[in-house]
């Protein structure tokens, strides 16, 4: 059973340039949650979508946008890339739920740096 | 803004030593409180999801307890051996999606 796998691995980037970044959930999950973690930060929170809709968002800007498909994976768009967003990007999976109560399977992250 | 600490931020103890440290949360509008381990170019896997005031969760040498009404929790590692090295991440579930702590970076020297 695979788990959650995200794509790719590393890239790099210059200041105003787009990026898309790619999550395949562990089977069976519906619900899939990205992440941004910053050097020396704890994971934050970016957004979660369940049934191809964002249901909860954190404190980005509108320049991170995602989307869901309907097997489920999940794409996180960010445009205008400034230097500030170079960090480990992860993508979680969970069960039907908000992941609040339930345990979340986290993918190896994609490295995004800026230049 | 919702505050997660942990502390310390890093530890390095000896083989076969137990050590333990802490996360601290909002004491309000509390769902449940998520540990991870992060093991370096790995994904962070899940420890424990704990719900209750004064609940007790174990596996294997690793144990975790809860404070709801303070807001805190602590990780216990018990005989301490080098696969146990990895970042400890805590996260807390309130009315938001998962607030997570900075982590505790655990070395453990053979």
């Amino acid at each position: 059973d695979a788990g959650v796998t995200q794509s790719p691995t590393h890239l790099i980037k210059t200041r105003g340039q787009q990026v898309t970044l790619r999550c395949s959930p562990k089977s069976g999950h519906d619900t899939v949650s990205w992440y941004q973690q910053a050097l020396g930060q704890g994971p934050q929170f970016i957004f979660q979508y369940y049934e191809e809709e964002e249901r909860q968002r954190g404190n980005f800007p509108d320049r991170f946008s995602g989307h869901q498909f309907p097997n489920y994976s999940s794409e996180l768009n960010v445009n205008a890339l400034l230097l500030g967003d170079s960090a480990l990007y992860l993508c979680a999976s969970s069960p039907t739920g908000t992941g609040r109560l339930t345990e979340q399977f986290f993918g190896p992250g994609t490295r995004l740096t800026v230049l | 803004i919702l505050n997660v600490e942990q502390s310390p931020q890093s530890l390095h103890v000896q083989e076969g030593d137990s050590t333990n440290f802490t996360c601290s949360f909002p004491s309000s509008n509390f769902y449940a409180l998520h540990w991870y381990r992060w093991e370096t170019a790995k994904s962070p896997e899940a420890l424990f999801v704990m719900t209750l005031n004064g609940d007790e969760k174990k596996k294997g040498r690793i144990s975790a307890t809860l404070n709801t009404k303070e807001g805190y929790s602590y990780l216990y590692i018990k005989g301490s051996q080098p696969e146990d090295s990895a970042t400890y991440l805590c996260a807390f579930a309130g009315n938001t999606p998962l607030v997570f702590g900075k982590g505790t970076r655990l070395s453990v020297i053979a």
